[in-house]
Parts: C-alpha cells; sequence; structure tokens
C-alpha cells in the first residue's frame, strides 16, 4: 500500500507569509495527488487536482508542484482565511484513495 | 450547484448497525461516482468507500472492509453507508462526497460533499 506523509504536521505564520507544506509519497505516483482544506465544522473543499491544477474558485494565492514522489502546497501570502488543515490525496484510479495525515496552518 | 444532505448519524452500541444516507439534489446525481470519507477526533480524513456511477463496482478501505457497504438508489438520488458490527474506534463524523469525474469506472477527487453527520458508538 502506498503511504502519504505530510510535513510539518503543524505550523504558525503571519499574514503575508509564504507557506509551504510538503507530501511525501511512499512510492512513485506520477502527479496522481490531489490537495485538500478543511477547516473546522465545515465539510473539505477540493484546492488542487493533478498536483498542480488549481479548482476553480480556488484562490490563486494557492499552488501546487511536484511529480514522483515528492510534492508542494504553496499559499504565496497567507490570510487569515487559510486557517484550516490541509490534506494531500493520492489517487490509486481503481483500488483506493489515501489521504496524508494532514498540517495544520494556525496564524501566529 | 449540487448540494449533498446527509442524515441517519447518532449514538450507537459496540457491535449494532447504522446506516447513513447522503441525498442529492443535482439532475447528474447517476453520472458521478460516491465516496464516504470519515474524520475521527482528533485525526485526520479517512476514506472510506466508493460506489461507481452506474454501481457496477465499490472499492472499500482495508479497516472498513466487509463490515460496511456502501449502495446507491439513482431513482432517490441516494447513496448509503451501511455499517454493521460498529467498533468504538468507528466513532467519527462521516462525510458523503461526489466523485470529480463522471461516468468514469474509477476513482479521482472529491469536489462536492455533505455537510457531514456524527456517530458515536459507546456503551
Amino acid at each position: 500500500d502506498i503511504q502519504m506523509t505530510q510535513s510539518p504536521s503543524s505550523l504558525s505564520a503571519s499574514v503575508g507569509d509564504r507557506v509551504t507544506i510538503t507530501c511525501q509519497a511512499s512510492q512513485d505516483i506520477r502527479v496522481y495527488l490531489n490537495w485538500y482544506q478543511h477547516k473546522p465544522g465545515k465539510a473539505p473543499a477540493l484546492l488542487i487536482t493533478d498536483a498542480s491544477h488549481l479548482e476553480g474558485g480556488a484562490p490563486s494565492r494557492f499552488s501546487g508542484s511536484g511529480s514522483g514522489t515528492h510534492f508542494t502546497l504553496t499559499i504565496s501570502s497567507l490570510q487569515p482565511e487559510d486557517v484550516a488543515t490541509y490534506y494531500c490525496q493520492h489517487y490509486d484510479l481503481f483500488v483506493a484513495l489515501t489521504f496524508g495525515g494532514g498540517t495544520k496552518v494556525e496564524l501566529q | 450547484q449540487e448540494d449533498l444532505v446527509q442524515s441517519g448519524g447518532g449514538v450507537v452500541q459496540p457491535g449494532r448497525s447504522l446506516r447513513l444516507s447522503c441525498e442529492s439534489s443535482g439532475h447528474r446525481f447517476s453520472s458521478y461516482g460516491m465516496h464516504w470519507v470519515r474524520q475521527a477526533p482528533g485525526k485526520g480524513l479517512e476514506w472510506l468507500a466508493v460506489i461507481y456511477y452506474d454501481g457496477s463496482n465499490r472499492h472499500y478501505a482495508d479497516s472498513v472492509e466487509g463490515r460496511f457497504t456502501i449502495s446507491r438508489d439513482n431513482s432517490k438520488n441516494t447513496v448509503y453507508l451501511q455499517m454493521n458490527s460498529l467498533r468504538v474506534e468507528d466513532t467519527a463524523v462521516y462525510y458523503c462526497a461526489r466523485d470529480k469525474i463522471g461516468e468514469v469506472r474509477g476513482m479521482f477527487a472529491m469536489d462536492v460533499w455533505g455537510q457531514g453527520t456524527t456517530v458515536t458508538v459507546s456503551s
């Protein structure tokens, strides 16, 4: 089974800071990697698909990159409304979906 | 805009059963695969199951295989999660979600989510 490892598990940053979250796959997953934002008390929201494709409606300050085993989610300028937990998610089209452990982003 | 409205959560004793429902208000429910995902208290998201748009196949996480069953009734725009032999560790908020890609026998990403329903397994 493929394991998805996120780091850090939590971070604290200031408004306007550049924030980077990393997701590591236990084996090559090409670009089969999505990112979600999950705010407390709300349903998760899809942010990025296939490692780098921003979902319609997602702010342009979010971007994703990577392929193979190493992926990153970047928030170019952190805003108060970005406080949330972020999850990477691998898809194996005919087998399963696998989430990373999550990264909690807080304001300093 | 499609909405998914969930029902069926509650408190149940270990070993008992519970069925969750998720009704879509969208006109193309039968074109999309549907998933169930949960979040246990203090834990991250865990994918549980998917059913293809036409009901032709289902896949499960190892943690619920053999205990949980996903099904759908396209005439009622509803997907279900039948949970049997519930354990304390099944306590979580359960979400239904729609697969982003329509009319594909596979799974990709989840772009429309229900509001979540809480299941508490306790004696």
